[in-house]
């Protein structure tokens, strides 16, 4: 039962547009989300966060928004670099479950130059 | 701040041994949780402790175990190793038991023969 979803394998954009990454869950306890991004042969690295009570949050170049209705959240990365390029990762965790995090396949971006 | 350690990074065994995983979290951390990562799977949650007590357990079998020290520092072991158990085993700490922002270690690269 797969409980968090990242129907594109992969995803191929140009340097300096944009990148948007998506996610769907199952699971309407998930009150937390994460996106990871990794690198081979390195552990995932955590980039940005959004609870569920917010609709929005931004980092620099990373946002990730949130549909609670649909069940859904992207990570958009504005400019995309080639530095981007990597697996990313996204996670939910479930309120009085926050150490367990359940993670989607992952989606490989490809950033070109 | 010194990341996440896991050690080894590698390791090789063959079937029917056992294996012991070290994971060192971030200073001031104290929950440490361990996922496994397969091709076929993904990133997998086993176990997560806190104050040396296991607060959450995955659904893996009980050849799978873990503990945690008083100063944080955490191990898993897998007894009986069977091939699909080749995995990459990844240890991720947080401040504490209630926060889903969870930082990644490099990962033990074990494989089953």
């Amino acid at each position: 039962d797969q409980q968090v979803k990242q129907n594109s394998p992969s995803l191929s954009v140009q340097e300096g547009r944009i990148s948007i990454l998506n996610c769907d869950y199952t699971n309407s306890m998930f009150d937390y989300f994460l996106w990871y991004k990794k690198y081979p042969a390195e552990g995932p690295t955590f980039l940005i966060s959004i609870s569920s009570i917010k609709d929005k949050n931004e980092d620099g170049r990373f946002t990730v928004f949130l549909n609670k209705s649909a069940k859904h959240l992207s990570l958009h990365i504005v400019p995309s670099q080639p530095g981007d390029s990597a697996v990313y990762f996204c996670a939910a965790s479930a309120y009085g479950n926050t150490g367990k995090l359940i993670f989607g396949q992952g989606t490989t971006l490809q950033v070109k130059p | 701040k010194a990341g996440v350690t896991q050690t080894p990074r590698y390791l090789i065994k063959t079937r029917g041994q056992q294996v012991t995983l070290s994971c060192s979290p971030i200073s001031g951390h104290r929950s440490v949780s361990w996922y496994q990562q397969t091709p076929g799977q993904g990133l997998q949650f086993l176990f997560e402790y806190f104050s040396e007590t296991q607060r959450n357990k995955g659904n893996f079998p009980g050849r799978f175990s873990g503990r945690q020290f008083s100063n944080s520092r955490s191990e898993m072991n897998v007894s009986t190793l069977e091939l699909g158990d080749s995995a990459l085993y990844l240890c991720a700490s947080s401040l504490t038991s209630g926060s889903a922002e969870q930082f990644f270690g490099p990962g033990t690269r074990l494989t089953v023969l």
